[in-house]
């Protein structure tokens, strides 16, 4: 579970601003996603990424943007922070060829 | 479309019972089911997992069953105790029209485990 971590752990914001949330990786693993989880939703995919400089939408992308310049990190920024942005975000990865995914230990973001 | 649904919402047991999650998908095509245990506070954890050329997996208390005619699949924990308290969720796998797998969750289950 040490191998991946996000920061911060905890970000209040206020409407309008840019934020950006950190994961990070020792694994080495290919596949990198970020979800949000919000009360009667389960886990929503935002944004994954196959490897470095590849990156594709997941179900509810609107409003976030993704880069992977590195394998081991897979920030994900808010360019305007909305109040329906308020959240928990978890990081996740998997190694290429496996199914088996690992979350990072999320970011409770609150927009305020 | 892609759907993974999940019942029930919430289950009370009392310790020492078994409890059984139940989820439903949509894609014939999918082939991995995990689920997920998620401690108050915590990161979703794998606790087991099935693929599509299985119909059952054991390990200790927990068991996965998968009936691919019905697109159905199922958790099961037997002897369950308080430390069982967490929201369960279960995935499936989905290809998407690029050619990958992503996982889709249900809406979890909140299962309460009483002394």
């Amino acid at each position: 579970d040490a191998g991946i971590t996000q920061s911060p752990r905890y970000k209040i914001t206020e409407t309008g601003r840019q934020v950006t949330l950190m994961c990070h990786q020792t694994w080495s693993h290919s596949y990198m996603f970020w979800y949000r989880q919000d009360l009667g939703h389960g886990l929503r995919l935002i944004y994954y990424s196959a490897a470095a400089d590849i990156t594709d939408k997941g179900e509810v992308p609107d409003g976030y943007v993704v880069s992977r310049s590195k394998t081991e990190n897979f920030p994900l920024t808010l360019e305007s922070a909305t109040r329906s942005q308020t959240s928990v975000y978890f990081c996740a990865s998997r190694a290429g060829v496996r199914y088996e995914q690992y979350f990072g230990p999320g970011t409770r973001l609150t927009v305020t | 479309g892609e759907n993974v649904e999940q019942h029930p919402s919430t289950l009370s047991v009392q310790e020492g019972d078994s409890a059984v999650i139940k989820c439903t998908y949509s894609d014939s095509a999918s082939n991995y089911f995990p689920w997920y245990k998620q401690e108050l506070g915590k990161r979703p954890q794998l606790i087991i997992d099935i693929r599509s050329n299985v119909g059952e997996k054991k390990d200790q208390r927990i068991a996965v069953t998968l009936n691919k005619t019905a697109k159905h699949f199922s958790l099961h924990i037997t002897e369950t105790q308080p430390e069982d308290s967490a929201v369960y969720f279960c995935a499936a796998s989905i290809q998407s029209n690029t050619g990958f797998q992503k996982l889709v969750f249900g809406t979890g289950t909140r299962l309460l485990v009483s002394p």
